[in-house]
């Protein structure tokens, strides 16, 4: 057990519709990370949040948006989905995230299916 | 932008045989971190190498990070059963993190 929790375990919407995905760090982590995974694609960064901030942008599509509250759990928002979204979605923590030597503690994941 | 290349995708190898994952960054990496996901779990955090020519074991895995900081090896010495799973390679480059595309592994026992 890592310590970072992510709800749902499962998510199973239609296409066109939003979802939000919920995460909470590791006890003491300022960072969090969201990640896709696809069988294609492999991990795919899609976005940093630091103490509430936004830290760093990876592949993020503009349909999708995140946010970091000051509790510091973090929420990815998916919008107008599509097929393609179908895949898992991981969030990870990390103590700083100001680049350095960080490791980062992944959660359990969220699996994403679009019908 | 920086891209993480790493090889091969699959290994298929014998209980008691070695194994090797690669890993080349297309820019120069402040430093590499290594991971396993195991099959149906999230990545897990083996190492984190830093410095040039960086060698680190942990029991019969070797990893290794270039002198230019650009490529990082893993090797498994005698696999196990346990030792199934993919592993990714990490590098970092400024705040960011770029995953490989992971070497799954299986082994028969």
């Amino acid at each position: 057990d890592s310590g970072v929790t992510q709800t749902p375990k499962h998510l199973i919407t239609a296409t066109g519709q939003r979802v939000t995905l919920r995460c909470s760090p590791r006890s003491g982590d300022l960072s969090v990370y969201w990640y896709q995974q696809s069988l294609d694609q492999g991990l795919q960064f899609l976005i940093q949040y630091y103490n509430g901030e936004e830290r760093a942008k990876g592949n993020i599509l503009e349909r999708f948006s995140a946010q970091q509250f000051p509790d510091l759990h973090s929420e990815l928002n998916l919008s107008s989905l599509e097929l393609g979204d179908s895949a898992l979605y991981f969030c990870a923590s990390s103590v700083s995230g100001q680049g350095g030597t960080d490791t980062q503690y992944f959660g359990p994941g969220t699996r994403l299916t679009v019908l | 932008g920086q891209q993480v290349m790493q090889i091969p995708q699959y290994q298929h190898v014998q209980e008691g045989e070695d194994f090797t994952t690669y890993c080349n960054s297309s820019t120069t990496l402040s430093n590499i971190q290594w991971y396993k996901q195991r099959p149906g779990g999230h990545p897990v955090f083996l190492i984190q190498l830093v410095k040039s020519g960086e060698v680190k074991k942990q029991k019969r895995l070797t990893f290794q990070f270039g002198e230019a900081k650009k490529n990082s090896s893993l090797h498994i010495t005698a696999t196990q059963t346990t030792d199934v799973g993919t592993y990714f390679c990490a590098g970092r480059s400024n705040y960011k993190l770029t995953f490989g595309k992971g070497t799954l592994l299986t082994v028969n026992p």
